[in-house]
């Protein structure tokens, strides 16, 4: 079956310490997306990729970095300079025609 | 600046009713609209879409509405049933120009019994 997973739903972070998220997809998508959800702000885009080894900013991307090493993965990193990490991370992709986004299951971070 | 707008952050409807979501858009590039459906703790899931080409599309129980002269979408639920409860999205995207789609914040819907 394709799809894109998440992983891991449920994660704890220790304030000053950098996390990646991990991001997966088999449906053969050339673009794939970070976002973030908080509560009464919708979804906020942190960074894309749209080919291999090419990615850019999002709206939010301060405190985030990226990489895109192979088509089927887009870990996100949260680094130690994110000032409220705390949040609902979905990661999505697409084949790039505009047709929409497939969306993972999401990962709740919490900083503790 | 949003470009998506959904000014209704909830709404409560009585099973068995209709229930509308309004959207409106500010941006004369976009040319495809989305809705998606959220449950919490889970990724949005695809709902319905339409093309600029056309003021309608239906999917079931689920209509999308567009009216492009007033840059606004809405989506129909009819009848609404206790698992429509959940935020709905509504998105839009320039298909040719970009790939990026534009959410806006969502609006909660909650049907009573």
């Amino acid at each position: 079956d394709g799809g894109i997973t998440q992983s891991p739903k449920y994660l704890f972070r220790k304030e000053g310490q950098n996390v990646t998220l991990s991001c997966e997809q088999n449906l053969n998508h050339d673009a794939m997306y970070w976002y973030r959800q908080d509560p009464g702000q919708g979804l906020r885009l942190i960074y894309y990729s749209q080919i291999v080894n090419d990615f850019q900013k999002g709206d939010i991307a301060e405190g985030y970095s990226v990489s895109r090493e192979k088509k089927e993965s887009f870990p996100l990193t949260v680094t130690s300079a994110q000032k409220n990490p705390t949040a609902f991370y979905l990661c999505a992709s697409s084949s790039g025609q505009g047709y929409g986004y497939t969306f993972g299951s999401g990962t709740r971070l919490t900083v503790v | 600046d949003q470009q998506v707008k959904q000014n209704s952050p909830s709404l409560s409807v009585q099973e068995g009713r209709i229930s509308i979501l309004n959207c409106d858009y500010t941006n004369s590039m976009f040319d495809y609209f989305l809705w998606y459906k959220k449950y919490p703790a889970e990724g949005p899931t695809f709902l319905i879409s339409i093309s600029s080409i056309k003021d309608k599309n239906e999917d079931g129980r689920f209509t999308v509405f567009l009216n492009k002269s007033a840059k606004h979408l809405s989506l129909h639920i009819v009848p609404s049933q206790p698992g429509d409860s959940a935020v709905y999205f509504c998105a839009a995207s320039a298909m040719y120009r970009d790939d990026k789609i534009i959410f806006g914040k969502g609006t909660r819907l909650h049907i009573l019994p």
